[in-house]
């Protein structure tokens, strides 16, 4: 997975907690994409961004829902209130650049109970 | 939004044989890429396609890139058990346009 560090590798948060997952990419790149994947689906975009800017957001809910990748630190994706449709696997992607091959990490799998 | 047709869902075959699985969309794309996922896993690149009619190979993998750009396939030779696995093919839409549109997968499951 070319290095893209994600944690927690799993996570469980109570219905109306927040979840927060953290995303390291490969060190040099300064692209993330955010994606999720429900069982037995193919992942669905939810987010790009570009060290300190949100380039494309067209994917994440509006509502609870808020990434950001700040110059110093990895990329955080929030979900605030969580509902048990929030329950799927999370994955983070880095690039060195747009439009040159996304490195995906090994996703953080939220269960909400 | 778009969306990417992948056949076949599932594949059941023996060790040692050749597995073809394709993917269509309603829309042109600029890049194709090919990803296998292993269960608890991320997606791991195989083939990354950049030009309509281009024809890669990674071992024992071989994709192209159709050449109207609203297609790709992804061939398996001689097939082993560490190819067990889904496959994913992806969609790059446009320059600038750097979000990655997945399809919906080809399970790959090896009979002994």
């Amino acid at each position: 997975n070319a290095g893209v560090m994600q944690n927690p590798r799993h996570l469980v948060r109570r219905r109306g907690q927040e979840a927060r997952l953290r995303c390291s990419p490969v060190k040099g790149h300064s692209h993330v994409y955010w994606y999720r994947q429900l069982p037995e689906e193919g992942l669905k975009f939810m987010v790009y961004l570009q060290k300190e800017n949100i380039i494309d957001e067209s994917g994440m809910p509006k509502e609870r829902f808020s990434a950001e990748f700040p110059k110093e630190g990895p990329s955080i994706l929030r979900i605030q209130q969580v509902v048990r449709g929030d329950s799927a696997a999370y994955f983070c992607a880095s690039s060195e650049r747009g439009n040159t091959e996304a490195f995906f990490g090994q996703g953080t799998r939220l269960t909400v109970v | 939004g778009q969306q990417l047709n992948q056949s076949p869902q599932s594949m059941f075959i023996q060790e040692g044989e050749d597995v073809s699985m394709n993917c269509t969309s309603s829309s042109i794309f600029n890049t194709w890429l090919w990803y296998k996922q292993d269960p608890g896993e991320g997606p791991v690149l195989l083939i990354a396609l950049y030009k309509a009619g281009e024809l890669t190979s990674n071992g024992r993998l071989t994709a192209q890139f159709g050449i109207t750009r609203k297609d790709s396939f992804l061939n398996i030779s001689a097939s082993i058990p560490s190819d067990v696995g889904i496959y994913f093919c992806a969609g790059q839409l446009a320059f600038g346009n750097e979000k990655l549109t997945f399809g919906t997968g080809t399970r790959l499951t090896i009979i002994p």
